[in-house]
């Protein structure tokens, strides 16, 4: 069965920095999207993202945040300067355009900011 | 007051008993309801979705959305401990597709 898939399932990086999280989502889906979840808390939207573009983008996804899709295969998440708040799982899910209300979520990235 | 809440347990139930998950929305302009499955550490799993008001059933699970009530629930029958998990439920309103979760119910099923 296809399957969202993520990189790296953890990540650690130091307060400042720049990480880079991947996802490869199924292969005839054309809707793509990044959520979070802070430990303990509700998962949360940050953007979606088709035809290449921002579709609809929630408030914590600010200019620190950008999304690519940079192949036909890849999406990423791009954090320019990380803050410790930035610490969460991040989701990549994604939809196919015949059956949008089935969201396919994928395993993950764990980011920590010390 | 918050667009989708859910109580977040713990729910606690012998093996083998009817469970009961429920969450209250107040944007009425939700068309799209679904319940996920969340172990620990691991990303939600879609199990049942339902279009507007109504019934659904898969298995030993339903779905029941009423949307009068701004009610959604999720029913399991014959509890497994491999039913152990997070239930999220998550709605859409058809536009962009984003979900909007519950805060999760943790369930766990006693041997």
């Amino acid at each position: 069965e296809p399957e969202v898939t993520q990189t790296p399932s953890h990540q650690v990086t130091q307060m400042g920095q720049e990480v880079i999280l991947r996802c490869v989502p199924i292969s005839n889906h054309l809707y793509f999207y990044w959520y979070r979840q802070i430990l303990g808390q509700k998962v949360e939207f940050l953007v979606s993202f088709y035809n290449n573009e921002i579709s609809e983008k929630s408030e914590i996804f600010d200019d620190q945040f950008s999304v690519e899709r940079p192949d036909g295969s890849n999406f990423t998440l791009k954090i320019r300067s990380t803050k410790l708040e930035d610490s969460a799982m991040y989701f990549c899910a994604s939809i196919t355009t015949t059956s949008q209300e089935t969201q396919y979520f994928g395993p993950g990235t764990r980011l920590l900011v010390l | 007051q918050k667009e989708v809440e859910q109580d977040p347990g713990p729910l606690s139930v012998p093996e083998g008993a009817i469970v009961s998950l429920n969450c209250t929305y107040s944007n009425s302009a939700f068309q799209y309801f679904m319940w996920y499955r969340q172990y620990s550490r691991k990303g939600p799993e879609l199990l049942m979705y339902t279009y507007s008001s109504g019934n659904k059933e898969d298995g030993r699970f339903t779905a029941q959305v009423d949307k009068s009530s701004k009610y959604i629930s999720l029913f399991i029958r014959d509890s497994q401990p491999s039913d152990s998990a997070t239930y999220l439920c998550a709605m859409s309103d058809g536009s962009s597709y984003k979900l909007i979760f519950g805060s999760g119910t943790r369930l766990l099923v006693r041997p």
